[in-house]
C-alpha cells in the first residue's frame, strides 16, 4: 500500500487558517486521499476525501497537487475544537474501507 | 440517528477471561469495520463486513479473536481467552460505500489485568 508522510505536529492560533500537508509520492491512480481527525478520547471523524480535483465541504478544503504526490488539508478558521490528530490516508478504490492510519499530525490551536 | 453505538464503553477483566464487545451500526449502512488502537501500534483494521458477510479478516491478530455480524444492526468482537496485550481501545465503524465516509463509534476501552 502507498504510504503517506505528515509532520508530527503543527501549531496554529485560533481564527487563523491552518494548512496541514501530506506527501504521498507513491500514490497510484486508483488511490483516494482521505482525511480523518481524532479528538481526544473520541473515535476518528471523517473530514474530507478526494481523488484528483480539489474538494470543499463544511469542515475543510482539500487541495490536491496536479501530480497527486501531495495534498493539503485547509481549515479556513481554526477553532479550539479543531485541536486533534489529523490523519492523511490513501484508500485504494478496489479496497473500499481499508483505511491504514499512520501517526498523523497533532494540531495544537492556541487561544 | 444516534450514530454508531458501542458497548461496553469500559471493560476491565482478568487474563484468561472471555471478552465480548458489541456494536450497533448506523441504520442503512452496508459496511461495518472493527479497528483497534494502542499507543504502540496506532489504529489497526481488524476485520470488516459487507452486507453482514466478512470480507477481510487479515488484521485479526490470532485465533483468540473472532467477529460476527448476525444481522445488519448488530456485530460482536470476541476475545477468548483474553491476554494483557489485548488491552486497547476497540472502535467499530460503519459506512455506505457510495459516500466513502466512515462513521466511528466512541470506542470500547479494554483493560486485561
Amino acid at each position: 500500500d502507498a504510504k503517506t508522510t505528515q509532520p508530527n505536529s503543527m501549531e496554529s492560533n485560533e481564527e487563523e487558517p491552518v494548512h496541514l500537508p501530506c506527501n504521498h509520492s507513491t500514490i497510484s491512480g486508483t488511490d483516494y486521499i482521505h482525511w480523518y481527525r481524532q479528538l481526544p478520547s473520541q473515535g476518528p471523524e471523517y473530514v474530507i476525501h478526494g481523488l484528483t480535483s480539489n474538494v470543499n465541504n463544511r469542515m475543510a478544503s482539500l487541495a490536491i497537487a496536479e501530480d497527486r504526490k501531495s495534498s493539503t488539508l485547509i481549515l479556513h478558521r481554526a477553532t479550539l475544537r479543531d485541536a486533534a490528530v489529523y490523519y492523511c490516508i490513501l484508500m485504494r478504490g478496489t479496497s473500499y474501507g481499508k483505511l491504514t492510519f499512520g501517526q498523523g499530525t497533532i494540531l495544537t490551536v492556541h487561544p | 440517528d444516534a450514530g454508531v453505538i458501542q458497548s461496553p464503553r469500559h471493560e476491565v477483566t482478568e487474563m484468561g477471561q472471555e471478552v465480548t464487545l458489541r456494536c450497533k451500526p448506523i441504520s442503512g449502512h452496508d459496511y461495518l469495520f472493527w479497528y483497534r488502537q494502542t499507543m504502540m501500534r496506532g489504529l489497526e483494521l481488524l476485520i470488516y463486513f459487507n452486507n453482514n458477510v466478512p470480507i477481510d479478516d487479515s488484521g485479526m491478530p490470532e485465533d483468540r479473536f473472532s467477529a460476527k455480524m448476525p444481522n445488519a444492526s448488530f456485530s460482536t468482537l470476541k476475545i477468548q481467552p483474553s491476554e494483557p496485550r489485548d488491552s486497547a481501545v476497540y472502535f467499530c465503524a460503519s459506512s455506505l460505500r457510495q459516500t466513502g465516509e466512515l462513521f466511528f463509534g466512541e470506542g470500547s476501552r479494554l483493560t486485561v489485568l
